[in-house]
């Protein structure tokens, strides 16, 4: 079945480090990918999506391409930040049937230092 | 409110004792999924309402499990004779009709501890 695979964490880096955040996936078909956000004590939030290949999300600089010849779905920012610090979940959209449900991967922990 | 709105926030049950979790989706929100969130890992799928419909049970772990959504709105996720195994945090979230690329809402969630 369709899966996500993301890279374990804790993260852990000075403000303005560049980030990335390593996503691939295993799919039928041709799903939409998302990156989510938890910060503590909220619920998910949509950080960004892309719907085809080759389309770019982006958010709060937040940046992510879906590449389908590598089936990844990287998260990348330039220059973090404290408030950055969060949990960050790689997702796609399972388009069979008529749930639309979404698979998430495992969840990557990000924390910034001042 | 604006959010999705989970209740109870917390709730530990004792083996055996059957639990009932509560979702109030955003007003107007077709969709409604339910997600159960073992500790570190990521959120897997339950059940999906669209409307009192419920369109997809295949997430549901057992017939331990049962989730309703009556009038279109509240949403009710029980668990009969709960295991140790249901600890977990269940989220709820919604979205306006349900689409592919829709985004959803989520709830903070439910933590549930099974003893």
């Amino acid at each position: 079945g369709d899966s996500v695979t993301q890279m374990e964490g804790p993260v852990t880096l000075s403000e303005e480090a560049f980030l990335t955040i390593n996503c691939t996936y295993t799919a039928t078909g041709y799903p939409s990918l998302f990156w989510y956000v938890q910060y503590p004590g909220e619920g998910l939030q949509l950080l960004l999506k892309a719907t085809k290949a080759d389309d770019k999300g982006s958010n709060k600089g937040f940046e992510a391409t879906y590449r389908k010849e590598t089936t990844s779905f990287h998260l990348e920012k330039g220059s973090v930040q404290v408030s950055d610090s969060a949990v960050y979940f790689c997702a796609l959209s399972d388009r069979g049937g008529a749930t639309n449900k979404l698979i998430f991967g495992t969840g990557t922990l990000l924390a910034v230092q001042p | 409110g604006a959010g999705v709105s989970q209740s109870p926030r917390y709730k530990v049950a004792k083996r055996g004792q059957d639990v009932a979790l509560r979702c109030d989706p955003i007003s107007g929100h077709v969709s409604l999924f339910w997600y159960q969130q073992a500790l570190g890992q990521g959120p897997e799928f339950l059940t999906y309402f669209q409307n009192e419909a419920q369109l997809d049970k295949s997430g549901l772990p057992s017939d331990r499990f049962f989730a309703e959504r009556p009038e279109g709105s509240v949403s009710t996720l029980k668990i009969q004779r709960t295991q140790q195994e249901d600890s977990a945090v269940y989220l709820c979230a919604s979205s306006l009709y349900g689409g592919t690329n829709e985004k959803l809402f989520f709830g903070s969630g439910t933590q549930l501890s099974v003893l």
